[in-house]
């Protein structure tokens, strides 16, 4: 199995600060990488597919980069409804798993 | 509009099995896989399977091989998980999720309300 690794696991930021979340996968896995928002008591929300396209949908200043191993998602200027737990996810061979989890909290 | 709509909250007890529904609207049901991820209180998220609607394909994560099963009714658009032998780590939001694959790549872009499942004696 794959494993995910997020870091840091909790990260303390400030409105209109620039951030970055990294995830780092145990084999590569070329592109096959996936980000989601998640807030208290809602669903996952998608925001970049294939490691660096963004949904429709989702503010421009969230950007995801990375291949092979070594993954970033990138917020360029903090908003408000930003503050949440941030996952990856990877598929390889029928199999999909996530990151633990990192929590962006106002500073 | 796509919409994913899942079944209400349960309570079972430990040993006992628990089936989760998730009904599909808004898209050509069979051209898309569902599937489902847990979340406990205070945890990650956790992937658990995912199931081909069209051909009835699974896949599960080893973790949940045995106690899992997924099974799908196309004539009324739902998917179906059923968890057994339940314990008490097994408590958690249950959420299904639209899979889709594109050119090297994959996204969950419509997800379930989520399903509370609650196991206690």
């Amino acid at each position: 199995d794959i494993q995910m690794t997020q870091s840091p696991s909790t990260l303390s930021a400030s409105v209109g600060d620039r951030v970055t979340i990294t995830c780092r996968a145990s084999q590569s896995i070329s592109s096959w990488l996936a980000w989601y928002q998640e807030k208290p008591g809602k669903a996952p929300k998608l925001l970049i597919y294939k490691a660096s396209s963004l949904e429709s949908g989702v503010p421009s200043r969230f950007s995801g980069s990375g291949s092979g191993t070594e993954f970033t998602l990138t917020i360029s200027s903090l908003q408000p409804d930003d503050f949440a737990t941030y996952y990856c996810q990877q598929y390889n061979s029928y199999q999909y798993s996530f990151g633990q989890g990192t929590k962006l909290e106002i500073k | 509009q796509v919409q994913l709509v899942q079944s209400g909250a349960e309570v079972k007890k430990p040993g006992a099995s628990v089936k989760v529904s998730c009904k599909a609207s808004g898209y050509t049901f069979t051209s898309y896989d569902i599937n489902w991820v847990r979340q406990a209180t205070g945890q990650g998220l956790e992937w658990m399977g995912w199931m081909n609607p069209n051909i009835g394909n699974t896949g599960y994560a080893q973790k949940f091989q045995g106690r899992v099963t997924m099974t799908s009714n196309t004539s009324i658009s739902t998917v179906y998980m059923e968890l057994s032998s339940l314990r008490s780590e097994d408590t958690a939001v249950y959420y299904c999720a639209r899979g889709v694959m594109v050119a090297a790549g994959f996204k969950f872009d419509y997800w379930g309300q989520g399903t509370l499942v609650t196991v206690s004696s």
